[in-house]
């Protein structure tokens, strides 16, 4: 079956950069695009970006271009999120989501907090 | 960005039949296919309807979806205590160069 799994909580003081990872298996990575998501406390789910698993190309939010970079390693079947000059704003719960929605990983807290 | 709006909360009860509204525009729900989502509480959402009415294998037949216009609609009948959760909607909107939008959530409880 799908899984999508992703790395741990990460807690980070404003400023800084945070990663999270996402490893994919149970489908073939290198024919589909992963989307990031995230939900903040209390607020709707937001789109951050996508990625094609085959080619490489991204697409960010607007709102998020210039922080947010999505890349992958295909050998390793996994998508990487780099978001930079990290805000209070910026904590949430981060999921990587396949295709059109279809899986969703477990969801990692990124708490942004000086 | 665009936004989809929902009704913050919805209510049943068991056995009873529930709607929940999604509005748009003719930039998202109105020229693109609407998924539906179910959040049970502490958890990832799950995809629940993808391209306006259609289900997932394993989701019941209580679930159906529909569209028209720039606005959506989930309905759930025979409503279960385990339909307790937050409903979201989403389409991708062709504004910005393209991005996904999704609605606030609707709290559904069941009485």
């Amino acid at each position: 079956q799908v899984q999508l799994v992703q790395s741990g909580a990460e807690v980070k003081k404003p400023g800084a950069s945070v990663q999270v990872s996402c490893k994919a298996s149970g489908y073939t990575f290198s024919s589909s695009t992963m989307h990031w998501v995230r939900q903040a406390p209390g607020q709707r789910l937001e789109w951050l970006g996508w990625i094609h698993i085959g080619n490489g190309d991204t697409k960010y939010s607007q709102q998020l271009e210039g922080r947010l970079t999505i890349t992958r390693d295909t050998s390793a079947s996994t998508t990487y999120m780099v978001l930079n000059s990290l805000t209070s704003e910026d904590t949430a719960v981060y999921f990587c989501v396949r295709d059109h929605g279809e899986d969703w990983g477990h969801g990692t807290l990124v708490t942004v907090s000086s | 960005q665009s936004m989809l709006t929902q009704p913050p909360s919805a209510s049943g009860t068991p056995g009873q039949r529930v709607t929940i509204s999604c509005s748009g525009s003719s930039s998202n729900i109105g020229s693109n296919i609407v998924n539906w989502f179910q959040q049970l509480p502490g958890t990832a959402p799950k995809l629940l309807i993808f391209g306006n009415d259609q289900r997932p294998s394993g989701v019941p037949d209580r679930f159906s979806g529909s569209k028209s216009g720039t606005s959506a609609s989930l309905a759930i009948s025979g409503l279960r205590s385990e339909d307790e959760g937050v409903y979201h909607c989403a389409a991708w909107d062709d504004s910005l160069n393209g991005h996904w939008v999704f609605g606030g959530g609707t709290k559904l409880t069941v009485l």
